[in-house]
């Protein structure tokens, strides 16, 4: 079965310094990769997604870039994080290319930007 | 750009009673309609879909439905368990690649 791993689980950063957020899935190859980010009181906002290694679309600009390095491997990262990034940080899989495929979330990172 | 809405953050409802919870949408190009549930702490895990070529899906004591022409669809639950007291999400696709999600609702189902 399709597991997806998140780490840290929690995060607490001093602004300025950067960021590095893991996830992988395991038991699928080729999946569709997302970022996702839920701050407080609002939905889940769609920062990157990604269909391939090397394949990386962003959503929305902002001081967050994405990696793909491996083909179940998905990166987020910063090089200075801001106050307003606080928030919680969610990977996501899905596989194809229907839009009547779920997708699987993981367990989520929450961090903390002070 | 909220293209998806879910303009009542929070419900209350006794157990075994019905808990409907509403979402909106302004974009008709959407295609694929899903309602995810959220723990603390936790991602959010499918619950229900529907095509935009239906009008309702039932699965268990869960249904949604939709309603194209006034851009709303609706989850039922019925009977609702206190199991049930987690936020719950809309979202709509474009395509597998461009899902929007709404806010949240988040429902308090009481003993």
């Amino acid at each position: 079965s399709q597991t997806i791993h998140q780490w840290p689980a929690t995060l607490v950063q001093p602004v300025g310094s950067p960021l590095s957020l893991e996830c992988t899935v395991e038991g699928t190859s080729n999946p569709n990769l997302y970022w996702y980010r839920q701050a407080a009181g609002r939905g889940l906002q769609l920062l990157f997604y990604s269909v391939g290694i090397g394949q990386i679309s962003s959503e929305v600009p902002q001081n967050l870039s994405a990696s793909r390095p491996q083909d179940r491997q998905f990166i987020l990262s910063s090089k200075k994080l801001l106050l307003s990034d606080s928030g919680f940080y969610l990977c996501a899989w899905n596989l194809g290319q229907s839009s009547y495929n779920e997708q699987f979330f993981g367990p989520g990172t929450r961090l903390t930007v002070l | 750009d909220q293209q998806v809405k879910q303009n009542s953050p929070s419900l209350s409802v006794q157990e075994g009673r019905i808990s409907i919870l509403n979402c909106d949408y302004t974009n008709s190009m959407f295609d694929y309609f899903l309602w995810y549930k959220k723990y603390p702490a936790e991602g959010p895990t499918f619950l229900i879909s529907i095509s935009s070529i239906k009008d309702k899906n039932e699965d268990g004591r869960f249904t949604v439905f939709l309603n194209k022409s006034a851009k709303h669809l609706s989850l039922h639950i019925v009977p609702s368990q206190p199991g049930d007291s987690a936020v719950y999400f809309c979202a709509a696709s474009l395509n597998n690649n461009d899902m929007r999600f709404g806010a949240g609702t988040r429902l308090t189902v009481k003993p």
